[in-house]
């Protein structure tokens, strides 16, 4: 089971690019890289996910290095909107996924 | 596509009640987690399901919690007896289970026991 050590918090302001990374030295052969944003009173939702290289959609990019051993989440030019709780998570998918502490996010005007 | 669902959004009950949580996965999917999540603690995997079977519950607090998943589109979570430091916000996500699959959460049930 992998565990993932992320920064407890960070902050930014509007318009810059956020870089999180996230540790994972357990990682396993099946196992992905999911990145979940968290909102106050609201469920995790999928933001991200990748296996190896890098990955981008209309949101953010994922860097994964050839080790697999950390990753890093790069939301670019940041609003208020975009304060929240980011988790990342590891698994294959079927079997226990477990959340660690996550990042909390602020962005300031 | 309706996502997962929970019932009740919302409850306080006194200490000593039974609770019971529901939830109705994605339809298709075959893997159901609970979680439940604190100031304190964070979000804590309770138990999953794969294909209905109880995986592993060894999140699971103590045996005031039981969880069921009679079926593939239904699934309970229980405290009995219910205590004042149960008191939190329990998820309830489905999954298809397979490799690279996300996990789809529900909006949560918000227990206040009292």
């Amino acid at each position: 089971l992998a565990k993932t050590t992320q920064p407890i918090s960070m902050d930014s302001y509007e318009g810059q690019e956020v870089n999180i990374t996230c540790s994972h030295n357990n990682i396993a052969t099946n196992d992905y890289i999911t990145w979940y944003q968290q909102f106050p009173s609201q469920g995790p939702r999928f933001i991200i996910q990748g296996y190896k290289t890098k990955v981008t959609n209309e949101v953010a990019s994922l860097f994964i290095p050839a080790d697999r051993k950390s990753s890093t989440l790069s939301l670019p030019r940041v609003s208020l909107s975009d304060t929240a709780v980011y988790y990342c998570l590891v698994g294959d998918g079927n079997n226990d996924m477990r959340f660690g502490a996550g990042t909390r996010l602020t962005v300031k005007p | 596509d309706a996502g997962v669902i929970q019932s009740p959004r919302h409850e306080v009950t006194e200490m000593g009640q039974e609770v019971t949580l529901r939830c109705k996965p994605i339809s298709g999917h075959n893997s159901l987690f609970w979680y439940r999540q604190t100031m304190m603690r964070g979000l804590e995997l309770l138990i999953y399901f794969n294909n209905n079977v109880p995986i592993d519950d060894s999140g699971m607090p103590e045996d005031r919690f039981s969880a069921k998943m009679p079926n593939a589109s239904f699934s309970t979570l229980k405290i009995q007896p219910s205590e004042p430091r149960d008191s939190a916000v329990y998820f309830c996500a489905s999954t298809l289970g397979q490799r690279g699959n996300t996990i789809y959460f529900g909006e949560g049930s918000w227990l206040t026991v009292v």
